[in-house]
């Protein structure tokens, strides 16, 4: 399973656009990119999926250049209610027969 | 509602003393994992199953117990809790694999004193 590397901490204030970028240099062909949110002691929650290029929902954008090596969640116009912590993971959108790891996630601290 | 559900929400026991912590899906998911959540060691996959009968160790197996009897259910059995097995735990489900959308519970405070 592609292991990831994210930024520990990252701090925005409302308002602005934060990109948080996930490196994935072992990603291999059938691996999709997952982001999740986590607020304290609660489960994390989906934010977006992709495979290449751009993908965009409601909450959040993600980028994927074409090497696929690294991922960029990007989440316009932030508010208070956005610090939590992201996790970025990798892995094989119909395997099942793996462990899936986490990582310590990047907090994202928003101030007013 | 499509949900995962864990119980209890907090627990608190003595070393020892077995405890089973329920998960159970509502989605007809094949995919169901049990994590633990650590200060600053971030979330760490203890056992997974990809469908009834079939279940395989994580990163962080050793001391827990799952089975998977029947497809809605995954409980997590700790046949001996110690105090290093105090934690977070969450319980996640997805459709069909590892790199689907997961769906976690709203997590068991456990205790072990």
């Amino acid at each position: 399973l592609a292991k990831t590397t994210q930024p520990i901490s990252m701090d925005s204030y409302e308002g602005q656009e934060v990109n948080i970028t996930c490196s994935h240099n072992n990603i291999a062909t059938n691996d999709y990119i997952t982001w999740y949110q986590q607020f304290p002691s609660q489960g994390p929650r989906f934010i977006i999926q992709g495979y290449k290029t751009k993908v965009t929902n409601e909450v959040a954008s993600l980028f994927i250049p074409a090497d696929r090596k690294s991922s960029t969640l990007s989440l316009p116009r932030v508010s208070l209610s956005d610090t939590a912590v992201y996790y970025c993971l990798v892995g094989d959108m119909y395997s099942g027969y793996s462990t899936l790891t986490f990582g310590k996630g990047t907090m994202l601290l928003v101030s007013p | 509602e499509a949900q995962v559900t864990q119980n209890p929400r907090y627990l608190i026991t003595v070393t020892g003393k077995k405890l089973t912590v329920t998960c159970s899906q509502n989605m007809n998911h094949e995919y169901m994992s049990w994590y633990r959540q650590d200060p600053g060691l971030g979330l760490r996959q203890i056992y997974y199953s990809m469908n009834v009968e079939v279940t395989d160790k994580g990163d962080v197996p050793e001391g827990y117990k799952v089975s998977r009897k029947e497809k809605r259910n995954f409980p997590l059995i700790l046949e001996s809790p110690s105090p290093n097995q105090t934690s977070l735990y969450f319980c996640a489900s997805s459709l069909s694999g590892i790199g689907e959308k997961l769906f976690f519970g709203s997590g068991t405070q456990l205790s072990v004193l």
